[in-house]
Parts: structure tokens; sequence; C-alpha cells
């Protein structure tokens, strides 16, 4: 049982343009959901969280934005460099069964200068 | 280093031969997760220390797997008598507190069993 999907496995975006990358959840008791960038041979970095009291987060070129009603994710990155792609998860916790995050695949990130 | 650190980086066993993980979290870190990470899939989770209180380990696979903080910080992975389906990435999480906290993670052991 999938709780956290993307559903994209790869997205190519141009530099200088906007990145979207998504992530649909299904349990309804996540709580907090946060985004991680992750290079080759190298473990998943934080990038931005988002708590389920907010439809909004941003810092500097990277925002994300919570859909409660519709239990969609989403992280938008402008304008995208060629130094972020990278594979991105989204994770989610729910704060009924302890501080464990629950990841999805990953979305495959390619900027192209 | 301030981050998380995992040795080795990469480990091969022998199928049936015991592997140790070793996780030194940032310090004062009070929580610690380990997951493994299959190729081309997100982390999964398989347990959770609080200090030395390990408080979740509903994502062990099998008795097989065991895993130990006896003094709240350095966490070691034990897996007996490793079998193929073992190979993964492990990888190492710590974070300051409990609940919203990111997870700080480590670059991870890579375990091949052949």
């Amino acid at each position: 049982d999938q709780q956290v999907k993307q559903n994209s496995p790869s997205l190519s975006v141009q530099e200088g343009r906007i990145s979207i990358l998504n992530c649909d959840y299904t349990n309804s008791m996540f709580d907090y959901f946060l985004w991680y960038k992750k290079y080759p041979a190298e473990g998943p970095t934080f990038l931005i969280s988002i708590s389920s009291i907010k439809d909004k987060n941003e810092d500097g070129r990277f925002t994300v934005f919570l859909n409660k009603s519709a239990k969609h994710l989403s992280l938008h990155i402008v304008p995208s460099q060629p130094g972020d792609s990278a594979v991105y998860f989204c994770a989610a916790r729910d704060g009924t069964s302890g501080s464990r995050l629950t990841f999805g695949e990953g979305t495959q990130l390619t900027v192209n200068p | 280093g301030a981050g998380v650190s995992q040795s080795p980086r990469y480990k091969v066993a022998k199928r049936g031969q015991d592997v140790a993980l070793r996780c030194d979290p940032i310090s004062g870190h009070v929580s610690l997760f380990w997951y493994q990470q299959a190729l081309g899939q997100g982390p999964e989770f398989l347990t959770y220390f609080q200090n030395e209180a390990q408080l979740d380990k509903s994502g062990l696979p099998s008795d097989r797997f065991f895993a130990e903080r006896p003094e709240g910080s350095v966490s070691t992975l034990k897996i007996q008598r490793t079998q193929q389906e073992d190979s993964a990435v492990y990888l190492c999480a710590s974070s300051l507190v409990w609940g919203n906290s990111p997870l700080h993670f480590g670059n991870g052991t890579r375990l091949t069993v052949t």
C-alpha cells in the first residue's frame, strides 16, 4: 500500500523555467510534509517542509503547496538551474504513529542548460 | 564534519554472513532512524530510536535485522545470515527533537550480498 505516490518518475525542464514536482498521498492523518533532494551516492538532503495547518511555504526559489482536500503536494522551483538536477522525494509524517517519515518513489529532475 | 556519518560506505558480503553497519548521528540529536532504500525506490522505514530507547521497530523486515543505540548516540544495524534480497542502501538519519523536525541523512552504506 503506497501511501505517498510520485507519479512522474522523471521530469525535464529548460534552465530558467519553472519545475513543478507533484506528490499525492492517501493517509489523512499525515500532518507534516517534506521535500528532499538526492544526488547520486549521497544521502537525501532536506529542502523544504510544510505543516498541514498551512497551504504554502516559500524558501528562496523553492515553494511547496499543500492541497489537503485533494491530498496533493507540489514543489515549485523557479527559476530552475542545472545544479537542481537530482532525484526529489516527497515525504510525510503521520503524527499519530511517531516520527517516522513515509517517502514517495522519487522524481528525477533534469534541468537542461 | 557536523553531519551524520555512516560506515562503511560500501560492504560486500557473501550470503549467510553477518554484517554490522554503523551510524554516528549529529551531536545532540535525540532521534535516530534507519531506512532501507532499494534501487529506484524511496527510502523505507526500518526502525527509530529516541535516545537509547528503540520506540518503533515495525519496519524491520525479519528477525535477522537488529538495531541498537546503547548510549543514545552511535547506532549499529546488524543483519544476520544475509540474503540477496538484503542488498540495498541503508540510510541513517537523525533529528534534534521528536515531532516536526526534518531528518538529516547520512550518505548511506551500500550493501551487496553475493
